[in-house]
C-alpha cells in the first residue's frame, strides 16, 4: 500500500543552526502538505505544494516538492526556539486521502 | 470560537465497551476526516466525509469502527468493544472543498484511554 516515509525521526539543532525534514512516497501524490504539531497541540497547516518541482518560502521555511511528485523537503534557516515542535508531510492520493508521514521532532537550544 | 471543535476531549473507558466521539468541524466546511494518532507517530487516515457521503474508509479499520455525519455537518465516530490497542489520540479535520489549498484544520482531538 501506499506509504509516505520522513526522516529523520528526531533532530536537535543549536538555535541559529538550520534544520532539513525529508519525505519520499512510495507513490506518485497529487499534492503534498506541511503541518506543524506543538507538544500537546494539534497539526496546525503550513503549506501545499502541488506542481512538479514547486519551491515555495515562508519567511525561514523553504518547501519543495520533488520533479517526480514523489518527494518533498521542509528547510528553516537560523532556526529559533519557537520553531520547537514535530513537522508531518501529508501526502494526498487522488482520492482525497492523505498520508502522514511519522514527522520530525525538532529540538532547538538555545 | 470557529474552529474544528472535538468532545469529549478525554475519554477513560474498560476494554470492551462501546464509546462514541464527536466532531464540530467548520461551519460549511464539506470535508470532514477523522485520524488517528499514536505517540511518535503521525496522524493515521480512518475515513473521510464529503457533506453526509463516507467516500473513503481505511482499510486499516475493523468492523469495530463506525462514522456518520447524517446531515453533512457535525460527525461521530464509534468503536465497539474497545481492545487496550485502541488507546490513542483521534483527531477530526475539516477542510472546504474546492478550497486551494484544501487545507485541513485539526481540532484538539479526543484522547481515548482503553484500561
Amino acid at each position: 500500500g501506499q506509504q509516505v516515509m520522513q526522516i529523520p525521526q528526531y533532530q536537535h539543532v543549536q538555535e541559529g543552526e538550520d534544520f532539513t525534514t525529508y519525505c519520499n512516497s512510495s507513490t506518485t501524490l497529487s499534492n503534498i502538505q506541511w503541518y506543524k504539531q506543538r507538544p500537546g497541540g494539534h497539526p496546525v497547516f503550513l503549506i501545499q505544494l502541488v506542481k512538479s518541482g514547486e519551491v515555495k518560502k515562508q519567511k525561514r521555511l523553504t518547501f519543495q516538492f520533488g520533479e517526480a511528485k514523489k518527494n518533498s523537503s521542509l528547510h528553516i534557516t537560523a532556526t529559533q526556539t519557537t520553531d520547537v515542535g514535530t513537522y508531518f508531510c501529508a501526502g494526498r492520493n487522488n482520492f482525497n486521502k492523505f498520508y502522514f508521514g511519522s514527522g520530525t521532532k525538532l529540538n532547538v537550544k538555545p | 470560537d470557529t474552529g474544528v471543535s472535538q468532545d469529549p476531549r478525554h475519554k477513560i473507558t474498560k476494554r470492551g465497551q462501546n464509546v462514541t466521539f464527536r466532531c464540530d468541524p467548520i461551519s460549511e466546511h464539506n470535508r470532514l476526516y477523522w485520524y488517528r494518532q499514536t505517540l511518535g507517530q503521525g496522524p493515521e487516515f480512518l475515513t473521510y466525509f464529503q457533506n453526509e457521503a463516507q467516500l473513503e474508509k481505511s482499510r486499516l479499520l475493523s468492523d469495530r469502527f463506525s462514522a456518520e455525519r447524517p446531515k453533512g455537518s457535525f460527525s461521530t465516530l464509534e468503536i465497539q468493544r474497545t481492545e487496550q490497542g485502541d488507546s490513542a489520540m483521534y483527531l477530526c479535520a475539516s477542510s472546504p472543498s474546492g478550497g486551494r489549498p484544501d487545507t485541513q484544520y485539526f481540532g484538539p482531538g479526543t484522547r481515548l484511554t482503553v484500561l
